[in-house]
């Protein structure tokens, strides 16, 4: 089946540690997203890349990078400058990017601070 | 900047009751309209859009929408509950300026009660 894979599902941070999340697609989409969900604050744009090689910050990309090194992958790099990591984050895919384009999500992974 | 306000963060109905959920927007130009919805621990799932062809919009699940340009409104309706459709529900936009990105109200939690 088609879809986008999200993992770990649940994930750990230390103090001063990077982590990485994992997103996949395998709907052969060019653009993808990376999007923060905090209760009450419905969802934010992290980051996004429409093509392979490509990506620009979103809203709140300040403590985040990514990479976009093939169509299928976007993981997210939390850094130790992100002081508030802990949140629901949610990778999404677009076929094309276009604006009236339905959004793929995956099922997200659950960040938390030690 | 486009906007997204979703009225009212939880909406409780009876189950056969009518369900309404509120969102305004605001756009200098024609927007794309969304309506989303996120069961527990999981990812968003498209309900419909609007993308100026037809106003009342018919989606899944028995939802539709009323786009009403002079009330810069997008509201979801139901006509009969189900226990099945307590989740949460998100409003977006496109926005025109930033390249097709979608902008999310805070989201409203709907329950069902039997």
């Amino acid at each position: 089946d088609g879809g986008i894979t999200q993992s770990p599902k649940y994930l750990f941070r230390k103090e001063g540690q990077n982590v990485t999340l994992s997103c996949e697609q395998n709907l052969n989409h060019d653009a993808m997203y990376w999007y923060r969900q905090d209760p009450g604050q419905g969802l934010r744009l992290i980051y996004y890349s429409q093509i392979v090689n490509d990506f620009q910050k979103g809203d709140i990309a300040e403590g985040y990078s990514v990479s976009r090194e093939k169509k299928e992958s976007f993981p997210l790099t939390v850094t130790s400058a992100q002081k508030n990591p802990t949140a629901f984050y949610l990778c999404a895919s677009s076929r094309t990017g276009s604006l009236n384009e339905k959004l793929f999500f995956g099922s997200g992974t659950q960040l938390s601070v030690l | 900047a486009q906007s997204v306000t979703q009225l009212g963060s939880h909406v409780s109905v009876s189950e056969g009751a009518l369900v309404l959920l509120r969102c305004n927007y605001s756009s200098s130009v024609p927007p794309y309209l969304f309506w989303y919805v996120q069961y527990p621990n999981q990812g968003l799932q498209l309900l419909l859009k609007y993308t100026s062809a037809a106003t009342l919009v018919k989606g899944i699940n028995g939802f539709e929408a009323e786009f009403k340009k002079s009330e810069t409104s997008f509201h979801l309706t139901k006509p009969s509950a189900h226990m099945s459709d307590a989740a949460e529900y998100f409003c977006a936009v496109s926005d025109h300026n930033q390249g097709g990105k979608l902008i999310f109200g805070q989201g409203t939690e709907l329950s069902v009660k039997p």
